[in-house]
């Protein structure tokens, strides 16, 4: 069975760091592409970037937002992907997803998802 | 302001049919990138219905069905059940801003 668990979430202050783990099972995680998405309090759901598989290179893209700030890395080893989030605002205060992508690039669907974490970001 | 535009909300009698649109522009859903669908209760992991436009994942009841048009793209349920409230969201790619999500529908059964 796929399954994918965040951790890491919490409450940080303006302008600090955290990193959130997405750990992986049940199928060969260096083959997929991941992505990360996020939902912000009574907003909708927001792409936050991707990783490509080893195969392309573990290219990463962000949206416009992140760019900059937030880098996305894997360690196919122990079956885990990570958001390093710096320099964070309350903009940024969001449950965080982790999902496998259906294909190569992040314009394919992803197909399943883990629960979240919860991304707090007050002073 | 959502790059996909969805109705913020639709409502239906069980057993009846209800279709949500997604109008896009030509950056996207009119770029030929495909078109997905996500059922979503907050707080739970989204569930995929509907990929590259028209194609159900294994496990998804033929109920569900997903059509695009030009720059929109939309997603008809049939035979409502009760256990299909939930929120909708159709995403796709765009040229110039990557992943991108309609804002939402939330599907209620009467």
């Amino acid at each position: 069975e796929v399954q994918l668990v965040e951790s890491g979430g919490g409450l940080v202050k303006p302008g600090r760091s955290l990193r959130l783990s997405c750990t992986g099972s049940g199928f060969t995680f260096g083959d997929y592409g991941m992505s990360w998405f996020r939902q912000a309090p009574g907003k909708g759901l927001e792409w936050v970037g991707f990783i490509r598989s080893k195969r392309y290179a573990e290219n990463t893209e962000y949206v416009a937002s992140v760019k900059g700030r937030f880098t996305i890395s894997r360690d196919d080893s122990k079956g885990i992907a990570y958001l390093q989030m710096n320099s964070l605002n309350t903009e940024d205060t969001a449950l965080y997803y982790c999902a496998r992508a259906r294909g190569w690039s992040s314009t394919y669907s992803s197909d399943y998802w883990g629960q979240g974490a919860l991304v707090t970001v007050s002073s | 302001q959502s790059v996909l535009t969805q109705p913020p909300s639709v409502s239906a009698a069980p057993g009846q049919r209800v279709t949500i649109s997604c109008t896009g522009s030509s950056s996207n859903i009119g770029a030929h990138y495909g078109v997905h669908w996500y059922q979503h209760l907050p707080g739970t992991a989204p569930k995929l219905l509907i990929y590259g436009n028209i194609n159900r994942p294994s496990g998804i009841p033929d109920r569900f069905s997903g059509s695009t048009s030009g720059t929109s793209a939309s997603l008809a349920i049939s035979g409502l059940q009760a256990e299909d409230e939930a929120d909708y969201y159709c995403q796709s790619y765009d040229t110039s801003r990557g992943v991108v999500f309609g804002g939402g529908t939330k599907l209620t059964v009467l």
